[in-house]
């Protein structure tokens, strides 16, 4: 039981590119989230979803999208990199059961955009 | 919407002294509460969280925290902290909505703790 994993750990991209976060959970939770963490600062949502086919807006989606076509993966796309995305991001899981709910956490990816 | 603030930027104790980590947070509803751990070059760890009932809970690690409902409060306690103790500790908070539990964290508090 993995958990939930990430991939990349590390990425550099220029400005302009594009490119995937990949996550990945092994325990049939329903709920997913994307969250960034900038230096200093603590994390802030990015989108999330509570089962496949369902997602929706957190507190700075701006610059990315998601999708959710299964239970277990739900991918971040950067469609073109800025610096202001240099960050480092997170995905976790729930089982989802409203607000008493507890997330589990990735080991992270860290992105540079140069 | 509500917020988090953590007072405590960076700390740091010796070997055996006590730790407490404050947290203050605002939303007028009813919230669910937690401490999360990030030790250096690892990702988030649940430490401990509050839901209902005792207001005193504890965690992983000898950690505890106290929610104060008056005070908006749930600080972090260790009676002995230990070096391997350092880390980021981030207070976190989300309303009970009965949808996704949507976290605002605060800005978290980098603690030291030397020999």
């Amino acid at each position: 039981n993995a958990g939930v994993t990430q991939t990349p750990k590390f990425r550099i991209l220029k400005i302009g590119q594009s490119m995937t976060l990949q996550c990945t959970q092994d325990m049939n939770h329903n709920y997913m989230y994307w969250y960034r963490q900038d230096p200093g600062m603590g994390l802030k949502l990015i989108y999330y979803s509570v089962g496949a086919g369902i997602t929706d807006k957190g507190e700075v989606p701006n610059g990315y999208n998601v999708s959710r076509s299964t239970t277990e993966d739900f991918p971040l796309r950067l469609e073109l990199a800025a610096p202001s995305q240099t960050s480092v991001y997170f995905c976790a899981a729930s089982v989802g059961r409203g607000g008493v709910d507890t997330q589990y956490f990735g080991p992270g990816t860290r992105l540079t955009v140069l | 919407a509500q917020s988090v603030s953590q007072h405590n930027h960076h700390v740091i104790l010796s070997e055996a002294a006590s730790l407490e980590l404050g947290c203050n947070y605002s939303y007028g509803g009813t919230v669910n509460l937690f401490w999360y751990v990030q030790y250096p070059g690892q990702h988030l760890q649940l430490l401990l969280k509050y839901f209902s009932g005792d207001p005193l809970v504890k965690g992983i690690k000898g950690f505890e925290a106290e929610f104060i409902k008056s005070k908006f409060s749930f600080n972090l306690r260790k009676p002995s902290v230990q070096w391997s103790d350092t880390a980021e500790y981030f207070c976190a908070v989300s309303p009970y909505t009965g949808t996704a539990s949507k976290l605002t964290f605060g800005t978290g508090t980098r603690l030291q703790v030397t020999l």
